[in-house]
């Protein structure tokens, strides 16, 4: 059975760094064709993937943000991290990561809610 | 950026009908080496994470009941719900991986 869960800090201020960590079971990341994305979604607006890192440490980024974005994973301890940078009220989201497959995300996690507040 | 665009942004149905989602690709999304469209179609209700429908244009993942089918190629694709039940009303959103990721902006299903 794959799961999936995002953990992450509820709020921050403008300017911090948001560290979000994916802790999965049911698959490796060592496992040849595995890969695990991230992606958010403001309340009430749609999907916007941000991210995402495969078996062999590969790893994409959206253009728009890649900057400011870090994906890392840990295969021994089954977990995928991100870091946005420099965030604002415009990083207020749910955050998901999910499994990806052949490109697309076939289990998600329940989602985190993260708040960019001063 | 390929950009997803779909159609309509929402939809009011009565149980038992059949509708369809439209989703438009700025690029064509099938693989010249595989014949392969990196489509997807996810569904999202309520308060839940996305739910992963088809892939590959219209290959329905496992478990998905066989009135959600996918269709299309190149650049415009459909997902098609037959007799619409309750338990379908949803956000639904079209996704492709032909490039990095990118999503539609959502259909909205709801009851008439």
């Amino acid at each position: 059975q794959v799961t999936l869960k995002e953990s992450g800090p509820g709020i921050l201020q403008p300017s911090q760094t948001l560290s979000l960590t994916c802790t999965f079971s049911g698959f490796s990341l060592s496992t040849y064709g595995m890969g695990v994305g991230w992606i958010r979604q403001p309340s009430g607006k749609g999907l916007e993937w941000l991210a995402n890192i495969w078996w062999d440490d590969d790893k994409y980024y959206n253009p728009s943000l890649k900057n400011r974005l870090t994906i890392s994973k840990d295969t021994s301890n089954n977990q995928a991290f991100l870091k946005i940078t420099n965030v604002d009220t415009a990083d207020t989201a749910t955050y998901y990561c999910a499994r990806m497959r052949w490109g697309h995300f076939d289990y998600w996690g329940q989602g985190v809610m993260v708040t960019v507040s001063s | 950026d390929i950009v997803m665009t779909q159609s309509p942004s929402s939809l009011a149905v009565s149980a038992g009908e059949t509708v369809t989602i439209n989703c438009k690709s700025s690029q064509s999304l099938l693989s010249s080496g595989n014949q392969k469209n990196y489509l997807a179609w996810y569904q999202q209700k309520p308060g839940q994470s996305p739910k992963l429908l088809i892939y590959l244009a219209s290959t329905r993942e496992s478990g998905v009941p066989d009135r959600f089918i996918g269709s299309g190629s190149g650049t415009d694709f459909t997902l098609t719900i037959s007799s619409v039940q309750a338990e379908d009303l949803a956000d639904y959103y079209c996704q492709q991986h032909y490039s990095y990721p990118t999503f539609g902006g959502g259909t909205k299903l709801e009851l008439k």
